[in-house]
């Protein structure tokens, strides 16, 4: 069993929809949980992070965490086509290191 | 402020033959990581250096993979010899001496192995 486990997709929606992406993993270790977006041939770039369990807004991204599942979720509202990429998820397993999920790629259509 | 930055951006060698990237992260950050990215799969870590010291190489295949730090600053990843197995996209990303979790990540070094 992997440590983190996501659906690498594609996710195909319309623009204007609401997007979930995911994660699971197996360490109840994980204290810091983060979510990365990847454009083609670009480095991951950090969009979002959470400590604990919880949920955190930045615009029209929303973060959750829920540690009893060992369960994260990125919401991301009235998506936009600019928001195709690829979104990795990342969890810090000491010492500063990740743990990064295969990444689920999202395709939204105008 | 600059970003972390790779060179080359795309290498293509045969297998057994040596190869070098080069990474300069943001300044002021003591922390620098090199991932290996399989297109694919998320990024796996190779290498972390705390300043010019070692601090995790635990995935990095030490028989064929080397890096180094010198002077705490830029890093040099090699490989020697290359299999095809490590045709991947590698990045190098750094985080600052607070927040560590936060990770900047280069445009990577995408190599091909014939």
């Amino acid at each position: 069993q992997k440590e983190v486990e996501q659906d690498p997709g594609p996710l195909s929606v319309p623009e204007g929809a609401i997007v979930s992406l995911n994660c699971t993993y197996s360490n109840s270790a994980f204290q810091y949980f983060m979510w990365y977006r990847q454009y083609s041939r670009k480095g991951p770039e950090l969009l979002m992070y959470t400590y604990s369990s919880g949920n955190k807004e930045d615009g029209r991204f929303t973060a959750q965490v829920d540690k009893s599942s060992k369960y994260i979720s990125l919401f991301i509202r009235d998506s936009q086509p600019s928001d195709s990429a690829t979104y990795l998820c990342a969890m810090e397993a000491g010492f500063q290191k990740l743990v990064f999920g295969t990444g689920t790629r999202l395709l939204v259509s105008p | 402020e600059a970003g972390v930055a790779q060179s080359p951006r795309y290498k293509i060698i045969e297998k057994r033959q040596s190869v070098a990237f080069w990474c300069n992260p943001i300044s002021g950050h003591a922390t620098l990581y090199w991932y290996q990215q399989i297109l694919g799969q998320g990024p796996k870590l190779l290498i972390q250096f705390q300043n010019n010291g070692v601090v995790d190489d635990s995935q990095l295949p030490k028989d064929r993979f080397s890096a180094e730090r010198l002077k705490g600053v830029d890093s040099t990843l090699k490989i020697q010899p290359a299999k095809l197995e490590d045709s991947a996209v590698y990045l190098c990303a750094s985080s600052p001496p607070t927040e560590n979790y936060e990770q900047y990540f280069g445009p990577g070094t995408r190599l091909t192995v014939t």
